[in-house]
């Protein structure tokens, strides 16, 4: 079975850093790329940051560019998010989700299919 | 970044019913477009990939369509366990995008 469980969040003052964990069983972890997703109290999903299986293709959102830094070890099938100078809109529950490549009539296409259940990240003084 | 546009933002249905929600995007995205359902508290499920393709396990009575920049998502008769939140997003960039959700509640 698929799982995937995130931990390390908490509360935090503003400017303050916090590092998230996803750890991954059930599927071969290295073969994947991964998200992070966040979703604000009472808003909608918001896609962070993602890394491919070797760490050799990393995005962010420009909404934590500079701020946020995406990490994954295989051998412990873990994946990473340092949060520095964490501000109140950081606020939100962050999922880890797994990225899957299939082939649909002839074109390879990639999305999240298994999400994590979230860790709270609450910045406020 | 590809912005992604869904209506309505809420809606009030029975059981038994049959919607669509819309979902557009401001550029082409071809088919690279995936579908989730979000119940409180939870995480989100995928229910749609690549426009169309029904996920293992989820029942025939959601369907989707569309290319481009135009996609639908049908519920053709509404369960009891259907109401909840959906969300499109795109998966054409490497930078994912979201709609902002369509909030599905019992008339």
């Amino acid at each position: 079975e698929v799982q995937l469980v995130e931990s390390g969040g908490g509360l935090v003052k503003p400017g303050g850093s916090l590092r998230l964990s996803c750890t991954a069983s059930g599927f071969v972890f290295s073969s994947y790329s991964f998200n992070w997703v966040r979703q604000a109290p009472g808003k909608g999903l918001e896609w962070v940051s993602s890394i491919s299986t070797g760490s050799d293709y990393i995005y962010y959102a420009d909404s934590v560019k500079g701020r946020f830094t995406v990490s994954r070890d295989n051998a412990k099938k873990s994946l990473y998010l340092q949060m520095n100078s964490l501000r109140a809109e950081d606020t939100a529950v962050y999922y880890c989700a797994r990225d899957i490549v299939v082939v649909v009539d002839g074109t390879r296409t990639q999305y999240p299919d298994y999400w994590g259940q979230g860790t709270l990240v609450t910045v406020s003084s | 970044d590809i912005q992604m546009t869904q209506s309505p933002s809420s809606l009030s249905a029975s059981v038994g019913d049959r919607l669509t929600i819309t979902c557009r995007a401001s550029q082409s995205i071809s088919k690279y477009l995936n579908w989730y359902q979000q119940k409180p508290g939870r995480a989100p499920k995928l229910l749609i990939y690549a426009a169309s393709t029904l996920q293992s396990g989820v029942p025939s009575r959601f369907s989707a369509s569309g290319s481009g920049t135009d996609f639908t998502l049908t519920i053709s008769s509404l369960q009891p366990e259907d109401f909840a939140t959906y969300y499109c997003q795109q998966s054409s960039s490497p930078e994912y995008t979201f709609g902002q959700g369509t909030k599905l509640e019992i008339k």
